[in-house]
């Protein structure tokens, strides 16, 4: 497995408090992602970083923000939690192979429940 | 925006049996890949296909990609209690752009 660790892994938090989950790569690589999964949406992007204080939004981006001040560590910071965060969030990464394309790693996963 | 549809959403399959799942997008892609995730675990990437019409296998598995370049399909033949899983699509519509994945099949195995 890509060396990937997301903290926290499981987290309970209530409504209207901020939340940060935080991924750490050893693999050096350019690209992080953070994804959130749910029934019945499969994966879908909340932000991406392609360099260090480089990032951009995903399809699904509003109540979330990122940042990246190093190559290894990508904060999803949810500034005021809501009932329709609760989700399980994957952080990934990736290394363009150029004409083929990104291959993207997955860490285990953050299970967040917002009460 | 680009939009990747699976189908079935869920497959159950007796063991020993096999089945297809399909993958279709709404724009030609530059590559797709698959993914597959276990229960409780984290998408694992299984491969990647990038030319037009190519078929790919692993073991029993036959990934194929198609000729114009928006759909896909995953094969699995005499499946097994270790095929259990949500399998998923992704495609890229460039070389370096973001992946966008499709909803998954969820794969269930009847002993």
């Amino acid at each position: 497995d890509a060396g990937i660790t997301q903290s926290p892994r499981h987290k309970v938090t209530e409504t209207g408090t901020p939340v940060t989950l935080r991924c750490h790569q050893t693999e050096n690589h350019r690209y992080m992602y953070w994804y959130r999964q749910d029934p019945g949406h499969g994966l879908r992007l909340i932000h991406y970083s392609y360099g260090v204080k480089d990032t951009d939004k995903g399809e699904v981006s509003d109540g979330y923000s990122v940042s990246r001040s190093k190559t290894e560590d990508f904060l999803l910071t949810l500034e005021s939690a809501t009932s329709s965060q609760t989700s399980v969030y994957f952080c990934a990464i990736s290394e363009t192979t150029g004409i083929t394309g990104n291959t993207i790693y997955f860490g285990e996963g953050s299970w967040l429940t917002v009460v | 925006g680009q939009q990747v549809m699976q189908i079935p959403q869920y497959q159950h399959v007796q063991e020993g049996e096999d089945f297809t799942t399909y993958c279709n997008s709404s724009t030609t892609l530059s590559n797709i890949q698959w993914y597959k995730q276990r229960p409780g675990g984290h998408p694992v990437f299984l491969i990647q296909l990038v030319k037009s019409g190519e078929v790919k296998k692993q073991k029993r598995l036959t990934f194929q990609f198609g000729e114009a370049k928006k759909n896909s399909s995953l094969h699995i033949t005499a499946t097994q209690t270790t095929d259990v899983g949500t399998y998923f699509c992704a495609g890229e519509r460039a070389a370096g752009n973001k992946l966008t994945f499709g909803g998954g099949t969820r794969v269930l195995v009847k002993p």
